[in-house]
């Protein structure tokens, strides 16, 4: 049974900082993987989708990147700036996207 | 951008009673989902629904739980009995194809009484 764990829970950072938040999972026959951002009361954004046989995605400031033979992946985040302050989960899932496993998430906070 | 839009936005409802959770997917989707995320916990999958029909679903999604596609826009998702433990954050969602980025709605936050 797929099981999704993510550290640290939480991340208090200064403005500027690079930073990394890590995500692992215990089966490493997965379909895609993907990390969302969700801000207090509000949904869940799509922030990187990165297929199995990717290494990693870019957009803008973040960079996922996947290792299915160790079971992990990891969000950086360059130059972090005060909006970047929310939490952020990974999922993945086994064979098809319907079903997605989560993380409990790093709640990252970014003083300015 | 399209998004995914849920209604409402907050029910508070008795335990026992019916609710039924709207949400309008993102019009050219053709997966369509239902989440929730009980206070403090992981997010967990509940249904996924394509070509009319439920393609596959949790253990939480027991009898009590239905999901619907009344007509072209709409997916709701239905508790006929509510418990206190149904309390949570129900999430809507959609995707263009089965290996394409879901898209989430801002939720709906259940409360049972």
């Amino acid at each position: 049974k797929q099981e999704v764990t993510q550290i640290p829970a939480a991340l208090s950072v200064p403005e500027g900082e690079n930073l990394v938040l890590n995500c692992s999972f215990t089966d490493s026959a997965i379909y895609n993987l993907q990390w969302f951002r969700q801000d207090p009361g509000k949904g869940l954004t799509s922030l990187l989708l990165i297929q199995s046989s990717q290494r990693e995605q870019t957009s803008g400031r973040l960079n996922a990147s996947l290792d299915k033979s160790s079971g992990r992946s990891t969000l950086y985040i360059a130059a972090s700036q005060p909006g970047d302050s929310a939490t952020y989960l990974c999922a993945t899932n086994a064979g098809n996207n319907r079903k997605l496993i989560w993380g409990l998430g790093t709640s990252l906070a970014v003083n300015p | 951008e399209p998004e995914v839009t849920q209604t409402p936005s907050h029910q508070v409802t008795q335990m026992g009673q019916e609710v039924i959770l709207r949400c309008v997917p993102i019009s050219n989707h053709l997966y369509f989902y239902w989440y929730r995320q009980i206070l403090g916990q992981k997010v967990e999958f509940l249904v996924s629904f394509y070509n009319n029909e439920i393609s596959e679903k949790s253990e939480i999604f027991d009898d009590q739980f239905s999901v619907e596609r009344p007509d072209g826009s709409n997916f709701t998702l239905k508790i006929r009995s509510t418990k206190l433990e149904d309390s949570a954050m129900y999430f809507c969602a959609s995707s263009a194809s089965g290996s394409s980025p879901l898209h989430f709605g801002n939720g709906t936050r259940l409360t049972v009484t």
